[in-house]
């Protein structure tokens, strides 16, 4: 079982959709990211989390440490936010390396 | 004030080559974190180099892989005697502190044939 869960793998959804993307993760942590990466891009920082939630434009993330996830929200989704959204964990167990979820594939079409 | 600059963008090796790929951090970051995504794979840990010293190296190869981060010019990841199965793209991340935000860098899609 790998220490952090993503779901769903894929995800296809219509320009104006509300979009979930979630993580689950198996150990205590000091902080969970969420990442965006384009294909054949570079990775951008969407947010970093050690609790409750954030929000920036139309992204929003929360964190739930008692139950071990965290969700990244996406309002009004535009084909733009089309990429792959990765969650990553900084474990207290792990020094301050990020283990990585494998990642959600969002299309988002018009 | 700009990003993690990493180069080349694109390499390509002929098996048994030397691959050096580099990575400046954002100004201020002492901190450098380096991973390797192989096709159709998720990120994995490789090195954590702070100036001059390597914290981590618990997901680095045990053989022909090397990184360092010298006081002054860039953090270097070198792959000695490429093989095909090293082709990935390898991103570099930079923080100020050890436990703060990293930002990551475009990466260097390395290819061997």
């Amino acid at each position: 079982k790998n220490e952090v869960e993503q779901s769903p793998q894929n995800l296809t959804a219509q320009e104006g959709e509300f979009i979930t993307i979630n993580c689950s993760y198996s150990v205590g942590i000091s902080a969970l990211h969420w990442l965006q990466q384009h294909p054949g891009g570079g990775i951008v920082s969407l947010f970093m989390l050690s609790s409750g939630k954030k929000k920036h434009g139309r992204l929003i993330a929360t964190i739930n440490i008692q139950e071990k996830h965290s969700s990244l929200h996406i309002t009004a989704s535009h084909p733009r936010d089309s990429a792959v959204y990765i969650c990553a964990v900084r474990g207290m167990e792990y020094g301050n390396k990020l283990v990585f979820g494998a990642g959600t594939i969002l299309r988002v079409k018009s | 004030n700009a990003g993690v600059m990493q180069n080349p963008r694109h390499l390509v090796r002929r098996r048994g080559q030397e691959a050096r790929l580099r990575c400046s951090p954002m100004k201020g970051h002492s901190h450098v974190y380096w991973y390797r995504q192989l096709p159709e794979e998720g990120l994995k840990f490789m090195v954590y180099l702070q100036k001059e010293n390597i914290i981590d190296e618990s997901g680095m190869p045990k053989e022909r892989f090397s990184a360092e981060f010298p006081k002054e010019g860039p953090s270097i990841l070198r792959i000695q005697q490429v093989v095909r199965g090293d082709s990935a793209a390898y991103f570099c991340a930079s923080s100020p502190l050890a436990d703060t935000e990293a930002f990551f860098g475009q990466g260097t899609r390395l290819t061997v044939v």
